[in-house]
This record gives structure tokens, C-alpha cells and sequence, in this order.
């Protein structure tokens, strides 16, 4: 059974409207990020969160707005929705964040294609 | 700023034979950790093996051991025995500080053939 649960696994959505993309974790992890990969693109770190609190936000646009109601839960909400936002998004987990060597595990990915 | 780069786009190779997979870092970084993870057809991102740079000691897992060579940067994935179901893209991921950020390649895809 995956332990990293992310819904949903796919989503079209029309250009402007907003969506958010769930995940729950059950691996006891204290430390939760999100990814992105888009097509030609290496994975793409977006955030960290680390006991519920954002530790690292690599993104440039405020579209994208992180979300952790519980510690195992960080949501992604995108506004505006664009067609470039059209990719894969992968939650991740790992024990720590601070520990360097701490390894991540991934989710399954909700691909989402805004049109 | 930490780089890492697969340069090889794809390899195939026949199952049961062994294969490498390319990947050299940059960092200043004085301890670092390296990763490789698989990532199959259906889009599941699996962590396969991990070196730390302070271990001389190369790590394996399974059928999955790693040719690192620090001086000249390089974390080399070996998979013995290959079978059919290795077929994937496989990604060399080093971790940035205590960040939790990793920086990834761009990935090698590996076809395996009966």
C-alpha cells in the first residue's frame, strides 16, 4: 500500500480556474515537500515544510500556496491556473529536514493538465 | 550553485547482463549526499540507493551498487543481473543542505530487453 497518498492522480482544469492537490503521508514524517516535473524538465523543488511550518519556498509565484491542516497533511492549492503549470506534482516525505542525509520518499503524482 | 548531470538520454541493454548509469555533481559543499531513484512507466518515483560522501565504502542494495568516485565527482549506478522489469527512467538526485532540497538530473531511460 502506498504510503504516500496523493489525490487526485489526474485533473484537467481550465485556464484561470484554481485547484488543490491533496496529500497525506503515513510514514511518521516530520518533514513534507512538493515537486514538479514538467516535460524536458529535471524534478523542481517547490517547498519544504518541516512540523507544519514552510522552511523553503522555491517558487516564484504566489499562485501556489502550500497548505498543512495536520502534520502528516500538505495540500497545494494554484490559483489562476495557467497552462504552463501543466505537469506532474509530486508530494515527498522524509523523517527530518534538517538532517541532510535524510532520505525523501515520493508519492504516486497528480498530473495535471490546464487547458 | 550544485548541479548534477546524466548525460547519457538512454541506454538499452539485454536482461540478465549488467548495466551503468552516468552522473557527475558539482557542490561546495564539504558533506553531501547523493541519490538515485527510478522513476517507472506508470509515474511512481522509487528511492533505490544513497551514498554519503564522508563513506569510502561504496553503497549497494540489492542488485543496485554505486561506482562513487569523489575526486572526480562522480556517482556512477550499477545494476547487475538486469531483468525486464528495471526498465525505467532512473534520476541521480543530490541532496542541498539541510534544506531538504534535491537537485535533480535529467534522467537516463533504461530499456531492458528479453
Amino acid at each position: 500500500d502506498p504510503k504516500i497518498i496523493q489525490k487526485p492522480k489526474y485533473l484537467v482544469a481550465v485556464t484561470g480556474s484554481e485547484k488543490i492537490l491533496i496529500c497525506e503521508q503515513y510514514l511518521g514524517h516530520n518533514a513534507m515537500y512538493w515537486y514538479r516535473q514538467s516535460a524536458k524538465k529535471p524534478l523542481e523543488f517547490m517547498f519544504s515544510y518541516s512540523y507544519q511550518k514552510l522552511m523553503d519556498n522555491q517558487t516564484a509565484s504566489s499562485r501556489f500556496q502550500p497548505q498543512s491542516s495536520k502534520k502528516n497533511h500538505l495540500d497545494l492549492q494554484i490559483t489562476a491556473l495557467k497552462p504552463d503549470d501543466s505537469a506532474t506534482y509530486f508530494c515527498a516525505s522524509s523523517q527530518d529536514l534538517g538532517f541532510s542525509g535524510n532520505t525523501l520518499y515520493f508519492g504516486e503524482g497528480s498530473r495535471l493538465i490546464v487547458v | 550553485a550544485q548541479k548534477v548531470t546524466q548525460t547519457q538520454t538512454s541506454i538499452s541493454v539485454v536482461e540478465k547482463t549488467t548495466v551503468t548509469m552516468d552522473c557527475v555533481y558539482e557542490t561546495r559543499d564539504s558533506s553531501y549526499f547523493l541519490f538515485w531513484y527510478k522513476q517507472t512507466a506508470s509515474g511512481e518515483i522509487v528511492f533505490l540507493i544513497r551514498q554519503d560522501s564522508y563513506k569510502k565504502e561504496n553503497a549497494t542494495v540489492g542488485h543496485y551498487s554505486l561506482n562513487f568516485q569523489k575526486p572526480k565527482s562522480s556517482i556512477g549506478l550499477i545494476i547487475t543481473a538486469t531483468q525486464i522489469e528495471d526498465s525505467a527512467v532512473y534520476f541521480c538526485a543530490m541532496r542541498e543542505g539541510n534544506t531538504g532540497k534535491l537537485i535533480f538530473g535529467l534522467g537516463t531511460t533504461l530499456q531492458v530487453q528479453p
